[in-house]
């Protein structure tokens, strides 16, 4: 089965502007992870959803993160604007459902911010 | 909230030695445990998991132990390769919390040749 693809693999701009990163999960998981994972840290959850409703956005800046799952399928999650502390990869990771269903991870986005 | 410390940070063995790599968590609601292999570059690559009801699991060369009275348990790869070099993360979650994955720091593994 084809895994979570994400794009663009890697992204460079400049603190204040805008960037987007997309996540297609693997098909039919109904549950979507974006998760931030710092140069030498462990990912850290920033919004999950179970089909298109979010089930825990708590750790997400939300004077600056966006996230959304239209159609329960795809995922785009957005910064806007970016500071320096937002350099990191951006993972997303889909399962089954929710609980202690295994989760699976894209390769992420590494973000760059000058 | 659930807090995982993952011990130690670095570990290098001799190609064919056995690695152990050791986590603790604190909320004792936790009830799932994955451990992910991270290459560089890639995203992280589930290799095994345990359940709360269950005390061991064991999958080829690895194996993961789960104490759940003393709030920890560990990931054991016996006969290790080169290939098997890697960052490691431990990782806890709960039913009641959606799922959400609470990882440790992680262990950079060498298996010198």
């Amino acid at each position: 089965e084809a895994g979570v693809a994400q794009s663009p693999r890697y992204k460079i701009i400049e603190k204040r502007q805008s960037v987007a990163f997309w996540c297609n999960p693997i098909s039919g998981h109904a549950t979507l992870y974006w998760y931030q994972q710092i140069l030498g840290q462990g990912p850290k959850l920033l919004i999950q959803f179970q089909n298109n409703g979010v089930v825990d956005d708590s750790q997400l800046p939300k004077d600056r993160f966006s996230a959304e799952r239209l159609k329960g399928v795809d995922s785009t999650l957005k910064i806007q604007p970016a500071k320096l502390e937002d350099s990191a990869v951006y993972l997303c990771a889909s399962s089954l459902g929710s609980g202690d269903q295994p989760q699976h991870f894209g390769d992420g986005t590494r973000l760059s911010i000058l | 909230g659930e807090n995982v410390e993952q011990h130690p940070s670095t570990l290098s063995v001799q190609e064919g030695d056995s690695a152990v790599i050791k986590c603790t968590y604190s909320d004792s609601a936790s009830n799932y445990f994955p451990w992910y292999k991270q290459e560089l570059g890639k995203g992280p690559q589930l290799i095994i998991d345990i359940r709360s009801n269950v005390g061991e699991k064991k999958d080829q060369r690895i194996a993961v132990t789960l104490n759940k009275t003393a709030k920890h348990f560990s990931l054991h790869i016996t006969e290790t390769q080169p290939e098997d070099s890697a960052v490691y993360f431990c990782a806890a979650s709960m039913n009641n919390q959606g799922g959400k994955l609470i990882f440790g720091q992680g262990t950079e593994l060498s298996v010198k040749p």
